[in-house]
């Protein structure tokens, strides 16, 4: 059983303060993707990553950037956290092709005062 | 890139009715289309997906259909249960990038 872990469920951070988003998993899976979800917006995707320090831009890369140093860890780091970067943040990861299951974390409600 | 569109975005049926979503996408190349059911509080999870070179899948009381001329696919589910009620997502992937989702439909069985 596929197993996406994300650090926190629930955080609350500063507006300035830097913010570290941690996802890890346990099948080896080559890819793995960050994604934003915002009611009326769907799942936006923030970044991904095909391979160990691998990265590539998604949909919605401002403000935000990202770390794969082990192929089991994706994170997600905000900078300099706003108010606007106030969402749900979902990590997921994919074995094989692209063509295949993608297996999501838990979800980390972030809320940036 | 891939664009996907979603319809209805919420959706009201009573238990026992079916439930139909729409999805369409714009990019030729996409072959895989799956769909996430996301209950509340918890992680979306695939529940169905199809594949350019079928134009229907069942599984149960759920079916997905796909039109690849017409560049649009659906989520058919029948004989609603209160635990249908749930956001549904399509997706679409080309297998060159990643997943592109929909917005997303609230789907509520009212029994």
């Amino acid at each position: 059983d596929v197993k996406v872990t994300q650090s926190s469920r629930y955080l609350v951070k500063r507006t300035g303060e830097k913010v570290f988003l941690e996802c890890v998993q346990d099948m080896d899976h080559e890819n793995m993707f960050w994604y934003r979800q915002d009611p009326g917006l769907g799942l936006r995707l923030i970044y991904f990553s095909y391979d160990v320090k691998m990265k590539e831009k998604g949909d919605i890369p401002e403000g935000y950037s990202v770390s794969r140093e082990k192929k089991e860890r994706f994170s997600l780091i905000l900078e300099s956290a706003s108010t606007n970067q106030t969402s749900m943040y979902l990590c997921a990861s994919m074995g094989g092709g692209l063509n295949t299951e993608a297996f999501f974390g838990q979800g980390t409600r972030l809320t940036v005062v | 890139g891939e664009n996907v569109e979603q319809h209805p975005s919420t959706l009201s049926v009573q238990e026992g009715d079916s439930a139909v979503i729409k999805c369409t996408y714009s990019d030729s190349a996409s072959n895989y289309f799956p769909w996430y059911k996301q209950e509340l509080g918890k992680r979306p999870q695939l529940i169905i997906d199809i594949r350019s070179n079928v134009g229907e899948k069942k599984d149960q009381r759920i079916a997905v259909t796909l039109n690849k001329t017409a560049k649009h696919f659906s989520l058919h589910i029948t004989e609603t249960q209160p635990e249908d009620s749930a956001v549904y997502f399509c997706a679409a992937d080309s297998g060159n990038t990643p997943l592109v989702f929909g917005k997303g439909t609230r789907l509520s069985v009212i029994a």
